[in-house]
C-alpha cells in the first residue's frame, strides 16, 4: 500500500515569494492534516480536513497561508508571501476515520522549506 | 496553554540495553496518547498508543506506561538496537477537539554499538 505522498521534498525560495506544497493521502483516508515542524520541535497542526471541509484551521496563519482539498483527495498548502520564519518542514498526514475515532495518523516524508 | 513536554532531550544507550523515554503532559482531558518515532528526513511513524483507561500496553519490544495521577507517560524499548536511533515524540489527543494531536518537543535516542 502506498503511503502519504508529498512533493516537492525540498524547496528553497527567497522571502516574499510564493510557494505551494502538494499532498496525496492514502487511498480511502477521508481525513487529511497539514502540520508544520520547526527544527527540534514536534509537529504543530495547521489545518485538518474531513473530506473537502476544513474542520479545524485555528492554527493556520490566514493572512499568508491558504489550503484547499478539492474533491476530498489531494490537497495543496500555499504560502504567499513567504517569510524567513516560515522555514520548516511541512508534513501531511491522513487517517481513515478522523473525528469518529482515535485512529492512527500516517505521515508523509514532509517538504523541507528554506526561505532566504 | 496546555502542552506536552519531555524531560530529556537526548538519551544515549548501549546496544542491547533497555531505553526509557519519558514525557509529561498537562491536559487532564486528554484521552489518548501516542508515541511516534521520527528518523532523519522522514515523517513521524506510529509506534504504540494507549488510551486513558489503561495503565500499560505492550507491543513488540516496546511498552508504554501511563500514570494519570502525575500525568506522566513513558516509552520503554527492550534490547535497544542501532535501528532504534531516532527522535521520539509523545503526543496527546485532545478529545474535546476531535482527533487533534498535540506533540511534545521530542527526545533524541542514540544507540551506541
Amino acid at each position: 500500500e502506498a503511503g502519504v505522498v508529498q512533493s516537492p521534498r525540498y524547496k528553497i525560495i527567497e522571502k516574499k515569494q510564493p510557494v505551494a506544497f502538494w499532498c496525496n493521502p492514502i487511498s480511502g483516508h477521508n481525513t487529511l492534516y497539514w502540520y508544520r515542524q520547526n527544527l527540534g520541535q514536534g509537529p504543530e497542526l495547521l489545518i485538518r480536513y474531513e473530506n473537502e471541509e476544513a474542520v479545524d484551521d485555528s492554527q493556520l496563519p490566514k493572512d499568508r497561508f491558504s489550503a484547499e482539498r478539492l474533491k476530498g483527495v489531494d490537497s495543496t498548502l500555499k504560502i504567499q508571501p513567504a517569510e524567513l520564519g516560515d522555514s520548516a518542514v511541512y508534513l501531511c498526514a491522513s487517517s481513515e476515520y478522523g473525528t469518529s475515532g482515535r485512529d492512527e495518523q500516517y505521515f508523509g516524508p514532509g517538504t523541507r522549506l528554506t526561505v532566504t | 496553554g496546555e502542552s506536552v513536554g519531555l524531560h530529556l532531550p537526548t538519551l544515549s544507550v548501549q546496544e542491547g540495553d533497555n531505553s526509557i523515554i519519558n514525557c509529561a503532559y498537562s491536559n487532564s482531558a486528554s484521552d489518548y496518547f501516542i508515541w511516534y518515532k521520527q528518523e532523519s528526513g522522514k515523517g513521524p511513524q506510529f509506534i504504540i498508543d494507549i488510551r486513558s483507561n489503561m495503565d500499560k500496553r505492550q507491543g513488540q519490544r516496546v511498552t508504554v506506561l501511563l500514570n494519570k495521577t502525575v500525568k506522566h507517560l513513558s516509552l520503554q524499548i527492550a534490547a535497544t538496537q542501532p535501528g532504534d536511533s531516532a527522535v521520539y515524540f509523545c503526543a496527546e489527543n485532545w478529545g474535546e477537539y476531535g482527533n487533534k494531536l498535540v506533540f511534545g518537543a521530542g527526545t533524541i535516542l542514540r544507540v551506541k554499538s
